[in-house]
């Protein structure tokens, strides 16, 4: 079966440079969520999409904005990267909306700034 | 608020022996439980959901969890675990505000 499609799985940026991560929901998926792992550390909840509209909206940094597009595919955009902001970056997505509907995982973009 | 605690950071047992890993929410109404497994370098992984209905859960991989109300637990438990069963172990809860709440996750060592 289809799964969710994360890239690039790795990144490499420098400080104060630019990132784009890009997630792909399985097939009729209409919702995205987007989490951020830093090391040793549970999933925090970013932001959300329902039919390409922002849903819910979590401890993400005004330094970065996300977007979903017609074809429900999502982009991350990460700017004035800083070291903290390392992590593994997790895209999930589910049917129709709502958060209770359950969310399947992609594998994760692993983004290191250095 | 909605919380989940996984009281175990850290796991071994022994190839072959039982599992059980712990998780507690805290929620007023009935929640929306989840564990997910995430081997290294790697995706969460699904392994099982309680929404509504029979507390006892079958999920993939042979895992089963039992979710106690009067206890506010969702165990996780396997019969007998193989060595590819070692993974980082996450219960997950979704609230009255629809966010998802994960635990602070439970590393599975596996010993030959």
């Amino acid at each position: 079966a289809a799964g969710v499609i994360q890239s690039p799985r790795h990144l490499i940026k420098e400080k104060r440079e630019t990132a784009t991560l890009k997630c792909y929901p399985i097939p009729r998926h209409d919702t995205v969520y987007w989490y951020q792992q830093g090391p040793g550390q549970d999933p925090q909840f970013l932001i959300s999409f329902y039919e390409k509209m922002q849903s819910d909206k979590g401890s993400i940094p005004d330094r970065f904005s996300a977007q979903q597009f017609s074809d429900y595919h999502s982009e991350l955009n990460m700017s004035s990267l800083e070291l903290g902001d390392s992590a593994l970056y997790f895209c999930a997505s589910s049917h129709s909306g709502g958060i209770r509907e359950t969310q399947y995982f992609g594998p994760g973009t692993r983004l290191l700034v250095l | 608020a909605q919380s989940v605690t996984q009281p175990d950071i850290h796991i071994t047992v022994s190839e072959g022996a039982s599992l059980e890993l712990r998780c507690n929410y805290s929620y007023g109404a009935t929640p929306y439980l989840f564990w997910y497994v995430q081997s290294p370098g790697q995706g969460l992984q699904l392994l099982l959901k309680y929404f509504s209905g029979d507390t006892l859960v079958q999920g993939i991989k042979g895992f089963e969890a039992e979710f106690k109300r009067s206890q506010s637990s969702f165990n996780l438990r396997k019969p007998s675990v193989h060595w590819s069963d070692a993974a980082e172990y996450f219960c997950a809860v979704v609230g009255r505000d629809d966010k998802i709440i994960f635990g602070k996750g439970t590393r599975l060592h596996i010993l030959p």
